[in-house]
């Protein structure tokens, strides 16, 4: 069965930073495209940032380029977003989402999702 | 304001068929036959969305034949037939774009089963 296992959300204060982890399992990580979306309180989803299968390839949503750095650990399977410079409207639950093989278009299976939360 | 439009709400009796609408532009939508859907249950906090049909039409293995797709210019659409009450939740369009942005998504919609 394939999982995703979201973690290291908390609370933040202005400027600071957070790294969040996502733990998969059931498939070969290193087969596939992977992305972050978050939905913030009240809101809809919106994708954040993608990352290639071998990871040599990263897209970012303009409101977090230079903020945010996608990785990824083919050898922990795990699939990482370093958060700096955090603002008030970065408050969210970041899901991890894997795509279908190489391509960018759709996510088939998704984390529950880990809860950044801004502290004034 | 997010970049594909969709209608906030939506409801249906049980049995009925019911369609979301999601526009955008010729730069996603209407360029491109990559858009998704997604469920979301709002009463199960701690679940991530469940896609439901990709590249307009396609439906994931394991997703019940009642979810449809289609695309008209630059307009998407959901049907779910033969409501049933576990259909609730919000459901999300996404399509890919030609912008910097790669993924955008509907507002979503909030599908209420009488």
């Amino acid at each position: 069965e394939v999982q995703l296992v979201e973690s290291g959300g908390g609370l933040v204060q202005p400027g600071g930073s957070l790294r969040l982890s996502c733990a998969t399992s059931g498939f070969t990580f290193s087969d596939y495209v992977m992305s972050w979306v978050r939905q913030a309180p009240g809101r809809g989803l919106e994708w954040v940032s993608s990352i290639s299968s071998r990871g040599g390839n990263t897209y970012y949503t303009d409101s977090v380029k230079g903020r945010f750095t996608i990785s990824r650990d083919a050898s922990k399977s795990t699939l990482y977003l370093q958060l700096n410079s955090l603002r008030a409207e970065d408050t969210a639950v970041y899901f991890c989402a894997k795509h279908q093989w190489e391509q960018y278009y759709y996510m088939d299976v998704w984390g529950k999702g880990t809860t950044v939360t801004f502290s004034s | 304001q997010p970049a594909l439009t969709q209608p906030a709400s939506v409801s249906g009796s049980p049995g009925q068929s019911i369609t979301i609408s999601c526009t955008g532009t010729s730069s996603d939508i209407g360029g491109y036959n990559f858009v998704s859907w997604y469920q979301h249950h709002q009463h199960h906090p701690g679940t991530g969305p469940k896609l439901i049909v990709y590249d307009v039409s396609n439906r994931p293995s394991g997703v019940s034949n009642r979810f449809s797709g289609s695309k008209s210019g630059n307009t998407a659409s959901l049907t779910i037939s033969g409501l049933q009450a576990e259909d609730e939740g919000i459901y999300y369009c996404s399509s890919y774009t030609s912008s910097s942005t790669l993924l955008l998504f509907g507002g979503g919609t909030k599908l209420t089963v009488l």
